[in-house]
């Protein structure tokens, strides 16, 4: 049973936009940077923003992160059917005194 | 560039332990600021943190798992290794192990995953 909460599913037309919320509390996301990952059908997870906000190399800045209080967003902008895949984003939990993942979003390209 | 792999057994029994190791190349597991991680995914579902050892030896459980888990690393062949004592059929999963940086909660590099299954 995860702490971080998101949408199961998400969708839109090729070359629009969607946003990705998750949802924790003041012991996660209110006072942790979060990261996101992207899931390709049938592999690993693969980082796609760390430190709230930033990039790693070779991601396109289609890809943005951004937090407000305890809840924190996942945008994908220019959508490509190349996106379609499950995100999840992920912080550390002071109270439980470990790492956390959301419930994770199914991204669909129309 | 750091890569991991997972390996041990595909089958485990009901109330056995399940062992894995994670061979580590392009990194050590015992210097640098970082975390080796497990992860596990069981089918159709989500992502489940399962623990961590740190360079210096120290570890990080799921309170949900901590009763039967042991997260350890061996410096002399760069590995590190999870085992889960117990295991029922709810244990069944793909198996990830991974890097996690210590200064911000990130999970930089991933393992390609080993599905265990428990089974009689």
């Amino acid at each position: 049973q995860s702490v971080l909460t998101q949408p199961p599913s998400v969708s839109a037309a090729p070359g629009q936009k969607v946003t990705i919320s998750c949802s924790g509390s003041s012991s996660n996301i209110g006072n942790n940077y979060v990261s996101w990952y992207q899931q390709l059908p049938g592999t690993a997870p693969k980082l796609l923003i760390y430190e709230t906000n930033k990039r790693p190399s070779g991601i396109p800045d289609r890809f943005s992160g951004s937090k407000s209080g305890t809840s924190a967003t996942l945008g994908i902008t220019g959508l490509q059917t190349g996106d379609e895949a499950d995100y999840y984003c992920g912080t550390w939990d002071s109270s439980l005194s470990a790492s956390v993942f959301g419930t994770g979003t199914k991204v669909t390209v129309l | 560039q750091v890569q991991l792999q997972e390996s041990g057994p595909g089958l485990v029994k009901p109330s056995q332990t399940l062992s894995l190791t994670c061979t580590v190349s392009g990194g050590s597991v015992s210097s640098g600021s970082y975390y080796w991680s497990w992860i596990r995914q069981p089918a159709g579902k989500g992502l489940e943190w399962i623990g961590r050892v740190y360079t210096r030896g120290s570890t990080n459980y799921n309170p949900s798992l901590k009763s039967r888990l042991t997260v350890s690393r061996d410096t002399s062949k760069n590995q590190f290794s999870l085992k889960l004592s117990s295991v029922t059929a709810a244990d069944t999963a793909v198996y990830y192990c991974a890097r996690e940086r210590e200064w911000e909660p990130t999970i930089d590099y991933w393992g390609q995953g080993t599905l265990v299954t428990v089974s009689s």
